[in-house]
C-alpha cells in the first residue's frame, strides 16, 4: 500500500511554455501533499504544502504565480510551472501524507528540462 | 524550528565493510526521524523511521539506525555493504505535534561502494 504516482517522469519543454506535473495517491486519501524541488547534488527544498480543497501554502521565496498548485481531490495534486525558463529546470518530487500516518510517501519524481 | 545536519557529503566504503552515515538533528520537541534512499533519477524510498518506543530501529535492506536523544543523533548503519547500496541517503526530521507537518531534510550523503 501507500503508493504515490507522479507523471510525467521526464518532460522537455520550450522556454515560455507551461508544464503540468501530476501527483496521485493510488491507494490512500492524501489530505496533504507536498511539493519539493531538488537542485543537482543538493537536498530537497520544500516549495509548498497543499491541503485538499484549500489554497496551497508556499515557502518563502517561491513564486506562487509561477508555480501553481491545485489539490482538487483527496488523490490528486498538480503543479504547473508557468512560463518556464531554463532556470526552472530541476527535479520535482511530490509526497503525500494521510491522517494518522507518521511518514509521507514520495512519488518517483519529474525531471523537467526547459530549452 | 528544526534542522538536520549530515556529516560527510560523500562516503566511500569497501564492499563487505561497515556502513556508517551520520545524522544529527535539532528540534525543540521530541522529533520523528527518517532515513530515505534515492537512486539516480528516482524518488525517495523510506529506509526506516523512528517515532516512539524502541530507539534501535531496523529498516529495509539490512539498514538500522539508533535514536540517541542525549547526542541528538540518528546515525544509519549497515554491517556489510553491498554494491547495490550505492545511492544518495537523506536524513529527515518532522514535528509530530502538527500531524502532517512537512519534513526537513539534511543535505544528503552520497554513498559509494568500492568493489
Amino acid at each position: 500500500g501507500a503508493v504515490v504516482s507522479q507523471h510525467p517522469s521526464r518532460v522537455i519543454c520550450k522556454s515560455g511554455t507551461s508544464v503540468k506535473i501530476e501527483c496521485r495517491s493510488l491507494d490512500f486519501q492524501a489530505t496533504t501533499m507536498f511539493w519539493y524541488r531538488q537542485f543537482p547534488k543538493q537536498s530537497l527544498m520544500l516549495m509548498a504544502t497543499s491541503n485538499e480543497g484549500s489554497k496551497a501554502t508556499y515557502e518563502q521565496g517561491v513564486e506562487k504565480d509561477k508555480f501553481l498548485i491545485n489539490h482538487a481531490s483527496l488523490t490528486l495534486s498538480t503543479l504547473t510551472v508557468t512560463s518556464a525558463h531554463p532556470e526552472d529546470s530541476s527535479f520535482y518530487i511530490c509526497s503525500a501524507r494521510s491522517i494518522g500516518r507518521t511518514e509521507a510517501f514520495f512519488g518517483q519524481g519529474t525531471r523537467l528540462t526547459v530549452v | 524550528a528544526q534542522s538536520v545536519t549530515q556529516l560527510g557529503s560523500h562516503v566511500s566504503v569497501s564492499e563487505g565493510a561497515l556502513v556508517l552515515l551520520r545524522c544529527n538533528y535539532s528540534s525543540s520537541v521530541p522529533p520523528y526521524l527518517f532515513w530515505y534512499v534515492q537512486y539516480p533519477n528516482q524518488g525517495l524510498q523510506l529506509l526506516l523511521k523512528y517515532t516512539t518506543g524502541a530507539t534501535l530501529v531496523k529498516g529495509i535492506n539490512g539498514f538500522e539506525a539508533e535514536f540517541k536523544k542525549s547526542e541528538t543523533s540518528f546515525h544509519l548503519t549497515k554491517p556489510s555493504a553491498h554494491m547495490s547500496d550505492a545511492a544518495e541517503y537523506f536524513c529527515a526530521v518532522s514535528d509530530p505535534r502538527f500531524g502532517n507537518e512537512k519534513l526537513t531534510f539534511g543535505t544528503g550523503t552520497r554513498l559509494t561502494i568500492i568493489p
